[in-house]
């Protein structure tokens, strides 16, 4: 079965600090993770997937196959990274079964 | 303009009654797919559709049901025997790359 999950349903740091959304997954084949991001009134949009290894608004994230993470991190976190962040995954063959977790509301303090 | 429209915004129903919730993409993608978001549980996949005149259940696919006679149509029926259907409700699709676009979602509320 596909799962994800996200342990931490609020997190609050402050302005410059360091971030760390968590992500665990399950899945028995080979897996493509994203995180999705849904900024105030505006649409869940993608943030980055785990294949393109590319750093996103200063955001990374690395697939560890070995602890089934992918987690998010920012080093220096700004306020307008405040939003809400989910964690995805679907398979990279078959079925293309796109699951969510339940989802990370960040909030940056000045 | 291309994109995933969902309509309507708002949507209320009378417990007992079928709704409806319209998905339209003209972005020519073959999958799409219709989550339910509660506060708390995240998205929920209801339903997904890779092809036309195809279409497979979710994690909570009970008591709703879908169409995909279109490439660019994904309707919702909310049934009667959905015991909680209060929610927003979000489409997505997903064409030859990996990126999902979602809607702007339809709220909808028993009354």
């Amino acid at each position: 079965a596909q799962r994800v999950t996200q342990p931490e349903k609020l997190l609050s740091v402050f302005k410059g600090a360091p971030v760390e959304l968590k992500c665990n997954y399950s899945y028995s084949g080979s897996p493509e993770l994203f995180w999705y991001v849904q900024y105030s009134r505006q649409r869940l949009q993608l943030l980055l997937r785990h294949i393109s290894r590319e750093s996103i608004k200063g955001f990374t994230a690395d697939l560890n196959k070995g602890e089934t993470s992918f987690h998010l991190k920012k080093p220096f976190a700004q306020e307008e990274d405040s939003a809400m962040y989910y964690c995805a995954l679907s398979g990279l063959q078959g079925a293309q079964k796109l699951v969510f977790g339940q989802g990370t509301r960040l909030t940056i303090n000045p | 303009d291309g994109g995933i429209t969902q309509s309507p915004k708002y949507l209320f129903r009378k417990e007992g009654q079928n709704v409806t919730l319209s998905c339209e993409q003209n972005l020519n993608h073959d999958a799409m797919y219709w989550y339910r978001q509660d506060p708390g549980q995240g998205l929920r996949l209801i339903y997904y559709s890779q092809i036309v005149n195809d279409f497979q259940k979710g994690d909570i696919a009970e008591g709703y049901s879908v169409s995909r006679e279109k490439k660019e149509s994904f309707p919702l029926t909310v049934t009667s025997a959905q015991k909680n259907p209060t929610a927003f409700y979000l489409c997505a699709s997903i064409g030859t790359g990996p990126e999902a676009f979602f809607g702007q979602g339809t709220r909808l509320t028993v009354v």
